[in-house]
């Protein structure tokens, strides 16, 4: 079976451009969790999406914002892009969901770098 | 909200000898604990995990232990080798708001195996 798979691998934006980043989940998982990763703050939770409606919601402004289609692909957008938005962007999907028992599988990650 | 704390930041061990890193969860009702490692440039990779039914967990040189009174699980590395230098999380699906759980994650322990 594939693994979660991101897209691009690397991106570099200017402060006040947004950004869209996609994430391809295994096969027949429906859910599609997103995390931020920096060396300060660690990994933290943004958002997850399960069959095409986001269900749970951390602690980030509104210009992180996300979405999933009916083949359960993802992609998240950053817009009005801040220096202190730079980090390792991780997904990671799952058959029923990032607060159940179920596994969570994580893709190798989008680093972006705002300049 | 809810919180993972992990210790000890950093460890270094001889290679062969055990290697024990804990981390404790404020969330009674969390009842999945991961842990997962992250090597330079990848994504977290699964490890092991324990579901809280049970106390223990082993699988080949891993260990993890829960103590769900205590609320508090560690990580067991025995005969460690070089190749398990890396970054390692733990985690617990712990309460977002509401009903709404995610997985939270402690702040990493990087490990170090010298030869």
């Amino acid at each position: 079976k594939a693994g979660v798979t991101q897209t691009p691998r690397y991106l570099i934006k200017t402060r006040g451009q947004q950004v869209t980043l996609s994430c391809s989940p295994i096969s027949g998982h429906r859910s599609v969790s997103w995390y931020q990763q920096t060396p300060g703050q660690g990994l933290q939770f943004l958002f997850e999406y399960f069959s095409e409606t986001q269900r749970n919601k951390g602690n980030f402004p509104g210009r992180f914002s996300g979405r999933q289609f009916s083949n359960s692909r993802s992609e998240m957008n950053v817009s009005t892009l801040e220096l202190g938005d730079s980090a390792l962007y991780l997904c990671a999907s799952s058959s029923n969901g990032g607060g159940s028992t179920d596994t969570q599988y994580f893709g190798p990650g989008t680093r972006l770098t705002v300049l | 909200g809810e919180n993972v704390e992990q210790h000890p930041s950093t460890l270094s061990v001889q290679e062969g000898d055990s290697a024990v890193i804990k981390c404790t969860y404020s969330d009674s009702a969390s009842n999945y604990f991961p842990w997962y490692k992250q090597e330079l440039g990848k994504g977290p990779q699964l490890i092991i995990d324990i579901r809280s039914n049970v106390g223990e967990k082993k699988d080949q040189r891993i260990a993890v232990t829960l103590n769900k009174t205590a609320k508090h699980f560690s990580l067991h590395i025995t005969e460690t080798q070089p190749e398990d230098s890396a970054v390692y999380f733990c985690a617990a699906n712990s309460r977002l708001r509401g009903s709404a759980r995610q997985l939270t994650f402690g702040s990493g322990t990087q490990l170090t195996v010298l030869p």
